[in-house]
């Protein structure tokens, strides 16, 4: 079936980095965009931005122009999502989504806490 | 792009219906037919429900439906069932020259 599963949790220190992986499988890793949307404790869904894993190319939202990063090793069927100069706001869940249509994400991952604390 | 207006929370008894709204403008709900609706449980993944306005994923109940009127898209979960209660987010299409994906805020559905 199709399945995107992410790595596991972490803990930051302010300004550092964190990347998270997104391994996909079950279908063809370069046909479809991945996304990456966070979720802050109780609040709503947040997106970061696109990557399409054939070209390379990506689309990052303004919020995040500059402190984000979205790659991909075809070999593997994974994609990353790198996040620096952590601030505690950036304390989140994060989620990659494929993107199934031109606007609807599906399947998503399971998710990856980042927790940003000193 | 501003994110689409839905109410905080919506509740109904077990086997009744209701409906949750996602309010755009003509650029994005009113300009397109691809609005979806995700499902999250807490602690879980969003889930996809509604595609295209008013399409279902294979192995999504028929008691969820989807509909448009003008710029507001409508999320109906017909004869309640307690593990409907979850969050549910709409999101939008909005242009091939806008790449930015917008959710709305959310609503907290309550099974009475």
């Amino acid at each position: 079936q199709v399945q995107l599963v992410q790595s596991g949790a972490e803990v930051k220190k302010p300004g550092a980095s964190v990347k998270v992986s997104c391994k996909a499988s079950g279908y063809t890793f370069t046909s479809y965009d991945i996304n990456w949307v966070r979720q802050a404790t109780g609040q709503g869904l947040e997106w970061m931005g696109w990557m399409n894993p054939n070209s390379g190319n990506t689309g990052y939202a303004q919020k995040f122009q500059g402190r984000v990063t979205m790659t991909r090793n075809t070999s593997i069927s994974t994609a990353y999502m790198e996040l620096s100069s952590l601030r505690s706001e950036d304390t989140a869940v994060y989620y990659c989504a494929r993107m199934s249509g031109p606007n609807w994400f599906d399947p998503w991952g399971q998710g990856t806490l980042v927790t940003v604390s000193s | 792009q501003s994110a689409l207006t839905q109410p905080p929370s919506a509740s109904g008894s077990p086997g009744q219906s209701v409906t949750i709204s996602c309010t755009g403008t003509s650029s994005d709900v009113g300009g397109y037919n691809y609005v979806s609706w995700y499902q999250q449980h807490p602690g879980k993944a969003p889930k996809l429900m509604i595609y295209e306005v008013s399409k279902r994923p294979s192995g999504v109940p028929d008691r969820f439906s989807g509909s448009k009127s003008g710029n507001t898209a409508s999320l109906t979960v017909s004869g309640l069932q307690a593990e409907d209660e979850a969050d549910y987010y709409c999101s939008s299409y909005a242009g091939s020259n806008n790449f930015d994906v917008v959710f709305g805020g959310g609503t907290k559905l309550t099974v009475l």
